[in-house]
């Protein structure tokens, strides 16, 4: 399978604990992206990667949640201290950008995390 | 910022049409139509780039008006597999982060 693949796909832990999720894209792709999503409601932009390069993180985003993504491979999303408040679903997309196209987006299957 | 779509919602018996409208307070480069089932993860549909393009996709089409920063998908004839959470997604420059609606259900009835 050459999707993009994110683990785990279910995590559950107590308030207060740290969490990280990977996010391995789609071997080509120079785009990644992390998102998070609540029942209801639309991909809330986390933070994006163009290779290694971290370009921007959500002003919304609380210093709890630091990315990475070394060597421009996989990706990390990691949350520290975790508040019931973080409960949701963790997306993770990847694409090519290429030229002056922006491409379509590949979702992984998602992160969910339940926080007790 | 986030881009603002309408209606939140809308039923549809086979065969109906409908219209999605999604629109942003910036001047736009790309708009993206992604489609997500229950318990899915979102799926791609199509890019319009800014220059008005339409597209199409089978039965399901989206225009691009950028001087007024507005986009529209349209469910033509509808079947039951389109139901689902149509999103769209905004770009303001080439390089820029891609942003999501809160999305509209659709519910296709027989």
């Amino acid at each position: 399978d050459t999707g993009v693949s994110q683990d785990p796909r279910h995590k559950i832990t107590k308030r207060g604990q740290n969490v990280t999720f990977r996010c391995d894209p789609i071997s080509e792709h120079n785009r990644l992206y992390w998102y998070r999503q609540t029942l209801g409601q639309g991909p809330e932009f986390l933070t994006y990667f163009q290779n290694e390069a971290q370009l921007e993180k959500s002003r919304l985003l609380s210093d709890r949640f630091s990315a990475e993504r070394p060597k421009g491979s996989f990706s990390t999303l990691e949350i520290q201290r975790t508040e019931q408040g973080d409960s949701a679903m963790y997306l993770c997309a990847s694409s090519l950008v290429a030229g002056l196209n922006t491409g379509e987006l590949f979702f992984g299957e998602g992160s969910r995390l339940t926080v007790l | 910022q986030q881009p603002v779509q309408s209606p939140q919602a809308v039923i549809l018996r086979e065969g109906e049409d409908a219209v999605i409208n999604c629109s942003s307070s910036k001047a736009l480069y790309s708009v993206h139509w992604y489609r997500q089932k229950h318990g899915e993860a979102p799926v791609f549909l199509m890019i319009l780039l800014k220059g008005g393009e339409q597209k199409g996709h089978e039965k399901i089409s989206a225009s691009f008006n950028e001087k007024k920063q507005q986009s529209s998908l349209y469910l033509t004839a509808s079947q039951l597999s389109y139901s689902g959470t149509y999103f769209c997604g905004m770009t303001t420059d080439s390089w820029g982060k891609l942003q999501f609606g809160a999305g509209t259900q659709v519910v296709v009835t027989p």
